[in-house]
């Protein structure tokens, strides 16, 4: 069975300062697709990034990137320029080729400090 | 509709009580998924549709859980003798088809249990 892991509770970064969150997983899969998602008090879950296993070229969407580490199975999540609108729990999530469901993380919930 | 719509967003039942929980997917979207969120924790998969039948149900932890899509659009999560370790955030997500990687998620339903 897939497992994913977020080893960080919390974490919390200054407004317009840099900020990583770490996530590995586990998985006897080649082929998958690895997410990142956001989710504010609202409780909806927004998609943040997503990374292709087959892709070497880490994923950028704007302010955030990723650091996706296939062998080490290691797929870390960039905020930079931390906006106080950033602040929300983190979701890494795993999801395989060949299925539909979402293999979630426990979260990290990121503090942005003004 | 724009989004993924979820009612009640809150709801208070007595221990032993009959709960449904409805989803409206996103418009056309064929794929559709339940996930139970526990305070907490991640989000765990409790069921995928794919139009009017359940392609995967293996997440439903026993049967006093059950869900119905009759008409391939909005779903319907049903819970028998609620327990109060049923109460957490019932999560609803759509896609456009299980191919899909991009899953759009409501804004839950909290089900506290009493």
């Amino acid at each position: 069975a897939q497992t994913v892991t977020q080893s960080q509770p919390e974490m919390s970064v200054q407004e317009a300062e840099t900020v990583t969150l770490s996530c590995t997983y586990d998985t006897s899969e080649s082929d998958y697709y690895l997410f990142w998602y956001k989710q504010p008090p609202s409780r909806q879950m927004i998609l943040v990034i997503r990374q292709e296993a087959y892709k070497q070229q880490n994923a950028t969407e704007n302010r955030f990137s990723v650091n996706f580490q296939k062998a080490a199975k290691s797929f870390s999540l960039k905020i930079s320029d931390s906006q106080l609108g950033d602040a929300a729990m983190y979701f890494c999530a795993y999801r395989r080729n060949s299925g539909s469901r979402l293999t979630f993380g426990e979260g990290t919930q990121l503090t942005v400090n003004p | 509709g724009a989004g993924v719509s979820q009612t009640p967003s809150n709801k208070v039942t007595e221990k032993g009580k009959y709960v449904e929980l409805r989803c409206d997917p996103i418009s056309g979207h064929t794929a559709l998924y339940w996930y139970r969120q526990s305070l907490g924790q991640g989000p765990e998969f409790l069921i995928y549709f794919q139009g009017t039948g359940a392609a995967d149900d293996s997440g439903l932890p026993n049967d006093r859980f059950f869900a119905v899509r009759p008409e391939g659009s909005v779903s319907t999560l049903k819970i028998q003798r609620t327990e109060r370790g049923d109460s957490a955030v019932y999560l609803c997500a759509s896609s456009i088809d299980s191919y899909n990687t991009e899953a759009f998620f409501g804004q839950g339903t909290r089900l506290t249990v009493v």
